[in-house]
Order: structure tokens, then C-alpha cells, then sequence
């Protein structure tokens, strides 16, 4: 079975300070990694993957993260946080081993970045 | 059209009443997917089609879910007998290659509430 944990609900971070939103992952197989966001009363927005290729990779709005296979882990990084980086990040997770096409989610983490 | 679009934003009924929400996703996306989401929760996968064609409804929870997208494009999650517990977000997301959940794109969701 395919999972995907945040540990942390909440990251606060001051603004321009390097933020990090962890995310751990479970699958049987080789992992697709994913990170997403979501605006206050906006659908998910995709910001970056992971599927092969080099460990780090780089997103949407200077975002990038990790995949470390012997952590199995996959967290997401931005070197100086702004303001407007606020918002609820979700990791998800798809097992290329299963055939389904269905990304699992995690429970989310709210980024805040303070002024 | 510039985005995927659901409809109703909101919704409201009454328990064991017939509710049917809309999906209208980007033009010429190919895969269409549901996900339903709980407050404090990540989106977790209902199904997903390519073209018309409903490839996985392995997460649609009971019998009284339902979904099509008879000509490929717009597609309508019906849940019938609707009880309290099926009260959440649900979100459509429709993405550019067959099968592709590799990149979604979500659309902002509609809120069922069932009294």
C-alpha cells in the first residue's frame, strides 16, 4: 500500500528566511513524487515532480525539492520565503509499480511566512 | 477554457436527496479524475477517465456513487440517497495526457453539505 505522511500541520517561517515542508513517503515499488498547492478558495495548483532523473528537482515559484530514497523522503525547499508563499502544501505520491493512475495525497501542511 | 470548472460552487441538501456535480475540465484534456476532500485532509481519489472511457473507480466509497463523461469532456460525480457522512469537497482535476496524473489541474472544487 502506497502512503504518505507530513508531519508537520503548521510551518511558520519569517519572511525571507529559507523554508523547508517535509513529506515522507511508503510504496512498494519506484515512488512519482509531487508536490501541490492550495490557495485559499482555489483548486490545487502543481508546483513539481519527481519521476527519474536527478534527486533535485526544481518547480514553479522558485520551489524545489529533494527525493532521498534511503529517507524516503521527498521534501520541499525554497532558499528565502516570501509572503505571498503562504498557503497549504500538499505531497502525493504514485506507485509505479501498481498500474493506477491515482495520486495519494497527503493530510497537507500550512506554510505561513511572517512579516 | 482557461481553467477546469465546477459547478455548483456550493451545494446544500437534504439527506437521502439525489445531488449531481459538474465537471467541465481544460479543452483537450484527455484524463479526468475525481477526488473528494475532507476538512483537514488531502484529496483521496475517487476515479478517472480517459476520453469517455471510466478507467478506475476503485475509490468511489459505495454503490451510490456514480460518474460519466459520456462524450469525453464534461463529467457529472452523481451520488445518490445522499447520507451526512458523504458531506466534503469534491474536486475534479483533468489533465493533458492519457492517463496522466503526472500534472493535474484542479478545478476549485464543490462543497456538499448534506443536512
Amino acid at each position: 500500500a502506497q502512503s504518505v505522511a507530513q508531519p508537520e500541520d503548521q510551518v511558520n517561517v519569517a519572511e525571507g528566511n529559507p523554508l523547508t515542508v517535509k513529506c515522507t513517503y511508503s510504496v512498494s515499488g519506484n515512488p512519482y513524487l509531487f508536490w501541490y498547492v492550495q490557495y485559499p478558495n482555489r483548486g490545487l495548483q502543481f508546483l513539481l515532480k519527481y519521476i527519474t532523473g536527478d534527486n533535485l528537482v526544481k518547480g514553479s515559484y522558485g520551489f524545489e525539492a529533494e527525493f532521498n530514497k534511503s529517507q524516503t523522503s521527498f521534501h520541499l525547499k525554497k532558499p528565502s520565503a516570501l509572503v505571498s508563499d503562504s498557503a497549504l502544501y500538499f505531497c502525493a505520491v504514485r506507485d509505479s509499480n501498481t498500474g493506477a493512475n491515482n495520486l495519494f495525497f497527503g493530510t497537507g501542511t500550512r506554510l505561513t511566512v511572517i512579516p | 477554457g482557461a481553467g477546469v470548472s465546477q459547478s455548483p460552487r456550493y451545494k446544500v441538501t437534504k439527506r437521502g436527496q439525489d445531488v449531481a456535480l459538474r465537471c467541465d475540465p481544460i479543452s483537450g484534456h484527455v484524463s479526468l479524475y475525481w477526488y473528494r476532500q475532507a476538512l483537514g485532509q488531502g484529496p483521496e481519489f475517487l476515479t478517472y477517465f480517459n476520453y469517455e472511457a471510466q478507467q478506475d473507480k476503485s475509490g468511489l466509497p459505495n454503490d451510490r456513487f456514480s460518474a460519466e463523461r459520456p462524450e469525453g469532456s464534461i463529467s457529472t460525480l452523481t451520488i445518490q440517497r445522499t447520507e451526512q457522512r458523504d458531506s466534503a469537497m469534491y474536486r475534479c482535476a483533468s489533465s493533458l495526457w492519457y492517463g496522466g496524473s503526472e500534472k493535474l489541474f484542479f478545478g476549485s472544487g464543490t462543497q456538499l453539505s448534506v443536512l
